[in-house]
């Protein structure tokens, strides 16, 4: 009866390495989504997978962020050559998309990457 | 999605009802209004959601007005752990894949003792 799980809950990198942090969503949840959140500011939308497949990447800030979910389960969100304003919590959520109803997101503890 | 306007910040005495104010003037008629909140240090949490009718669960209530413009999160009971940021946020349910959320500031709920 797990929730979303995400590692490391903390991330310390230092400019220019890159990074990658993981998800765990809820178990056969079909809907995965990556979401960044600036301090003080809301969460904002970064991509989505149904299942294995990337159908939004329209919030990604640049091409140094690449997501990815092969098997349809866990995904995994890499920074490249990290930058200063890369420094957030990166949020990550699933739902069971249904069709014809709505869904509900569950959100995980977040990572918290610090770039120095 | 729609846009949605909350108050900044808001207090309430522990024990007493919590009522939160959201405007949404221009939703449309297949929008629904959810309610998440984030504690400190920990991701959103789903409340509640509704398309016109009252809703109540076991964490809130979600009164919505007839011409849908506006609603209100109710917390009949605030608690110390309810203290968080309360986000209002109103979307199309289902719509095309990617069914993210557009969260907004948000309303600061501080309850005191």
């Amino acid at each position: 009866g797990a929730g979303v799980s995400q590692s490391p809950r903390y991330k310390v990198a230092k400019r220019g390495q890159d990074v990658a942090l993981r998800c765990d969503p809820i178990s056969g949840h079909v809907s995965l989504f990556w979401y960044q959140q600036a301090l003080g500011q809301g969460p904002e939308f970064l991509t989505y997978f149904q299942n294995e497949a990337q159908l939004d990447k329209s919030g990604l800030p640049s091409d140094r962020f690449f997501a990815e979910r092969p098997e349809g389960s866990v995904s995994t969100l890499k920074i490249q050559r990290t930058q200063q304003e890369d420094s957030a919590v990166y949020l990550c959520a699933s739902s069971w998309f249904l069709t014809g109803g709505p869904d509900t997101q569950y959100f995980g503890p977040g990572t918290r990457l610090t770039v120095l | 999605d729609a846009k949605t306007t909350q108050p900044t910040s808001m207090d309430c005495a522990e024990g007493r009802a919590a009522n939160l104010p959201c405007n949404h003037s221009t939703i449309s008629g297949n929008e629904y209004v959810y309610w998440y909140r984030q504690i400190h240090s920990q991701g959103p949490q789903y409340i509640i959601h509704g398309l016109k009718n009252n809703e109540t669960n076991e964490m809130a209530s979600l009164i919505i007005t007839e011409d849908r413009k506006s609603s209100t999160l109710i917390l009949p009971h605030a608690t110390l752990r309810d203290t968080a940021v309360y986000y209002c946020i109103v979307r199309v349910s289902p719509s095309n894949a990617g069914n993210m959320l557009t969260f907004g500031g948000g309303t600061r709920l501080m309850v005191k003792p």
